[in-house]
């Protein structure tokens, strides 16, 4: 069965620190997609990236980057020179390409970004 | 480009009532998928459509159900309310099952506080 964990809860910086959120993940299927989502005060998920298990390439958009390591079956997000806007809950999602998994996305229980001026 | 509507944004409904959402998809977007968000379980999947015909289910009793119509819009809905209903229901819609390589879009979700 596809799990995903998020082990920090809440995190808290200064504006223009680097910050990095962990995401593990697990799952049987040897083909599966990772995302990340972003999800302000006003309660819609707002789509940030999504990976495939065969492309492993770091991706750089801006202020942000994420480290995708199949070895560690991990996925990781970093957002360089934090900004107030930034204060958010961020969560990690994995969705496995067939079976049971079909149309399903697997969140983490995600992380609490607060950016403080 | 609209994004994706639920409606209504908030309802409050008592112990045993049902309760109907709406979800209208990205134009275009075949799949309507729903979620439930609460502090403690975080968010769930609860069911997709796609082209009409439900493809997978969650983990949830039979009081949720749902179906789509042909111009892909969704809906959900609740019979015999239980407080722990209270939650907001997020709908997501893509081009094609998530996990077919298509991301998903999501509304701004309803909140349903069951009292």
């Amino acid at each position: 069965a596809q799990k995903v964990t998020q082990a920090q809860t809440e995190i808290s910086v200064v504006e223009k620190e680097d910050v990095t959120l962990d995401c593990v993940y697990e799952t049987r299927d040897t083909t599966y997609y990772l995302f990340w989502y972003k999800q302000p005060p006003s309660g819609e998920l707002v789509f940030l990236i999504r990976r495939n298990s065969f492309d492993e390439q770091n991706e750089i958009s801006g202020r942000y980057s994420w480290n995708f390591q199949k070895s560690t079956s991990s996925f990781n997000f970093t957002i360089t020179a934090s900004q107030v806007v930034d204060s958010a809950v961020y969560f990690c999602a994995l969705s496995e390409a067939g079976g049971t998994s079909y149309g399903k996305l697997t969140f983490g229980q995600g992380t609490i970004l607060t950016v403080h001026p | 480009k609209a994004g994706v509507t639920q409606t209504p944004r908030y309802l409050i409904k008592t112990r045993g009532q049902q309760v109907t959402l709406s979800c209208s998809p990205i134009s275009g977007h075949r799949s309507v998928s729903w979620y439930q968000q609460t502090p403690g379980q975080g968010l769930q999947f609860l069911f997709e459509y796609f082209s009409e015909t439900q493809r997978n289910k969650g983990n949830f009793p039979g009081r949720f159900s749902g179906r789509q119509f042909s111009n892909s819009r969704s809906e959900m809905n609740v019979s015999t309310l239980e407080l722990g209903d209270s939650a907001l229901y997020l709908c997501a819609s893509s081009l094609a099952p998530t996990g077919q390589a298509t991301e998903a879009f999501f509304g701004q979700g309803t909140r349903l506080t069951v009292v």
